[in-house]
């Protein structure tokens, strides 16, 4: 079953505008990650935020965690047409076993 | 160059055919694992692997099989491939349970 759900799953905007997106997630976590995907590629890193965490930032990205609701928000500010990508929300949920991944949200930037 | 490498990148085959995919990190990770990715479904893990001869399954381990004779190599096989499994996977690695992940560039199976 999906640990993690992304909200929106599909988000255009054009080069400059901010770009939110959330993941919600069922279970207690260790930490949770996200990654992004260009188009028929590998996952790739961007930040990880630890359970007793509240905001993570990496240079344009900022992640905040709240672990009471069980969410995390991605925001990429400024954001330009090499953003365009789908991004995964990853939830650890100890032992170092497993990362269970969200469905994606596609973001599309637009000149 | 750190990396994980996932071969073959693409493979058309038919059903029934046995098949291997390899995948060999060079970073000296002990957390291997396979995933496959369908649209909609996001990412699902297929098997996992702790360390040599450690291994385990993911959600959907149903017609896979792995080993792990060796750190850095983490082979997914497919003994009797079918239809339902033609997807894109990926091969991820990690120096421990709380770190990030390394991905490969995927291998996109087709069976026929």
């Amino acid at each position: 079953s999906q640990q993690g759900e992304e909200d929106p799953q599909a988000l255009s905007i054009q080069e400059g505008e901010n770009a939110t997106m959330n993941c919600s997630y069922k279970t207690s976590i260790n930490n949770l990650q996200w990654y992004r995907q260009n188009s028929g590629r590998g996952l790739v890193h961007l930040i990880l935020i630890r359970s007793n965490e509240r905001e993570k930032h990496s240079g344009r990205l900022r992640v905040t965690l709240d672990t009471s609701k069980k969410s995390s928000s991605l925001l990429i500010t400024a954001s330009r047409a090499a953003d365009t990508a789908s991004y995964f929300c990853a939830t650890d949920t100890g032992g170092g076993n497993k990362l269970t991944f969200g469905t994606g949200t596609q973001l599309k930037v637009e000149l | 160059e750190a990396q994980v490498t996932q071969n073959p990148r693409y493979l058309i085959t038919v059903t029934g055919k046995k098949l291997t995919v390899t995948c060999s990190q060079n970073m000296n990770h002990e957390y291997m694992s396979w995933y496959r990715q369908d649209p909609g479904l996001g990412l699902r893990q297929i098997y996992y692997s702790m360390n040599v001869e450690v291994t385990d399954k993911g959600d959907v381990p149903e017609g896979y099989k792995v080993s792990r004779k060796e750190k850095r190599n983490f082979p997914l096989i497919l003994e009797s491939p079918s239809p339902n499994q033609t997807s894109l996977y990926f091969c991820a690695s990690r120096a421990t349970g709380t770190q990030p992940q390394h991905f490969g560039d995927g291998t996109r199976l087709s069976i026929l």
